[in-house]
């Protein structure tokens, strides 16, 4: 079945950078739109942006333009989201959701936690 | 691009049909029928319920359905039952390949 599984929780200092991993199977890889989105605790979902995996073309909402970075390995059918100069208030759950092609996110991976704190 | 409006909380009795609303502007949900609903039980990742306004994935009882009028969307759950408590989040393609969530919904059972 389609599932995407994500990397292990992470803990950060403020600064820092971090690399959160999706990786997914039950479908072909490069044939959907992989999205990012986060949530910080207590709080609403937030939309970070898109890769294409088959172009590695990118899409980043607006918030995140200088500090997030979206690439993909499809040798191993895996997204990433890097996220540098880590404040505070970048302590979230980061999620990967896959599209299907009619602009809703349609599957999700379970998420990882990052922790910023010194 | 600023979030989409919600109410913060809905309630209802087991049964009963509910309505949540989402509201954003003419250059959001206004000009595109891309407004997706999900579902958040605590700890756990979103589900997707609708896309395109009022369409169901597959799986997805049709106790919930989609509309929209003018620059509103709203997703009613009927039949209330104590599994549907949860978070309920819209969100609406904006052009440019962009996109934007609601401020989130907590559907309350009674």
């Amino acid at each position: 079945q389609v599932q995407l599984v994500q990397s292990g929780a992470e803990v950060k200092k403020p600064g820092a950078s971090v690399k959160v991993s999706c990786k997914a199977s039950g479908y072909t890889f490069t044939g959907y739109y992989m999205h990012w989105v986060r949530q910080a605790p207590g709080q609403g979902l937030e939309w970070m942006g898109w890769i294409n995996p088959n172009s590695g073309d990118t899409n980043y909402a607006q918030k995140f333009q200088d500090w997030v970075t979206m690439t993909r390995d499809t040798s191993i059918n895996t997204a990433y989201m890097e996220l540098s100069r880590l404040k505070s208030d970048d302590t979230a759950v980061y999620y990967c959701a896959m599209e299907l092609g009619r602009q809703a996110f349609d599957i999700w991976g379970q998420g990882t936690m990052v922790t910023v704190s010194s | 691009q600023s979030a989409l409006t919600q109410p913060a909380s809905v309630s209802g009795s087991p049964g009963q049909s509910i309505t949540i609303s989402c509201t954003g502007t003419s250059s959001d949900v206004g000009s595109y029928n891309r407004v997706s609903w999900y579902q958040q039980h605590p700890d756990k990742a979103p589900k997707l319920m609708i896309y395109e306004g009022s369409k169901r994935p597959s799986g997805i009882s049709n106790r919930f359905s989609g509309s929209k009028s003018g620059n509103t969307a709203s997703l009613t759950i009927s039949g209330l039952q104590a599994e549907d408590e949860a978070d309920y989040y819209c969100c609406s393609y904006v052009g440019g390949s962009f996109y934007v969530f609601g401020t989130g919904t907590k559907v309350t059972v009674l």
